[in-house]
């Protein structure tokens, strides 16, 4: 079974600090993906990656950048935390054909 | 993008079937039904993908009929393991997931 691993489970940060939040795959998948998730707003998507050194913005860039330096390894970077970015960050890959995508656990994060 | 519309919430007791139907009326010639069902604090996971017709795996059954502007989820026999929420997508190859508010199931004993 492919394996998508997020570093943190749980993560309290400071206001203006800046923010990595570490994804990891172990099936050689091409294609990454960062939501994040909200009560009442659902699943929404921040980046997403084709390929390594590829991003693409998704629906909710703003205050977010990626970086994908390695196929197996994608990050979401907030650059300045705020607390409106306090929420439940979830990392997911899967093959070139789009189908039967694999979610890691998550990270809550709490921005203070 | 075809945007899906489902239930907000469902409510269901232990060894009963469940179906949730969700409605996808723009749905692309080359989109995919793909349900995702997601426990609290976990991230989704993949149960089940069909393009028409009947597809049946050892966890659910989806049904698309000709049209395929709707599509049936049938979980049979749910037990209380089963409460989540459960997503339907409509999924072109090499798509983005775009996820919908999803139907919040409620198993009860």
């Amino acid at each position: 079974d492919v394996k998508v691993t997020q570093s943190s489970r749980y993560l309290v940060k400071r206001t203006g600090e800046k923010v990595f939040l570490e994804c990891v795959q172990d099936m050689d998948h091409e294609n990454m993906f960062w939501y994040r998730q909200d009560p009442g707003l659902g699943l929404r998507l921040i980046y997403f990656s084709y390929d390594v050194k590829m991003k693409e913005k998704g629906d909710i860039p703003e205050g977010y950048s990626v970086s994908r330096e390695k196929k197996e390894r994608f990050s979401l970077i907030l650059e300045s935390a705020s607390t409106n970015q306090t929420s439940m960050y979830l990392c997911a890959s899967s093959t070139g054909q789009g189908y039967g995508y694999t979610f890691g656990s998550g990270t809550r994060l709490t921005v203070v | 993008l075809a945007k899906t519309t489902q239930p907000i919430s469902m409510d269901s007791y232990e060894g009963q079937e469940v179906n949730i139907t969700c409605s996808h009326n723009n749905i692309a010639t080359n989109d995919y039904i793909t349900w995702y069902q997601q426990f609290p604090s976990q991230g989704p996971r993949f149960i089940i993908q069909g393009y028409k017709t009947k597809v049946t795996n050892e966890v659910a059954s989806l049904f698309i009929p000709a049209d395929r502007k709707s599509s049936t989820l049938s979980l049979p026999r749910v037990s209380l393991s089963d409460t989540a929420v459960y997503y339907c997508l409509a999924l072109s190859q090499g798509g983005k997931l775009i996820f919908g508010q999803g139907t919040e199931l409620s198993v009860k004993p």
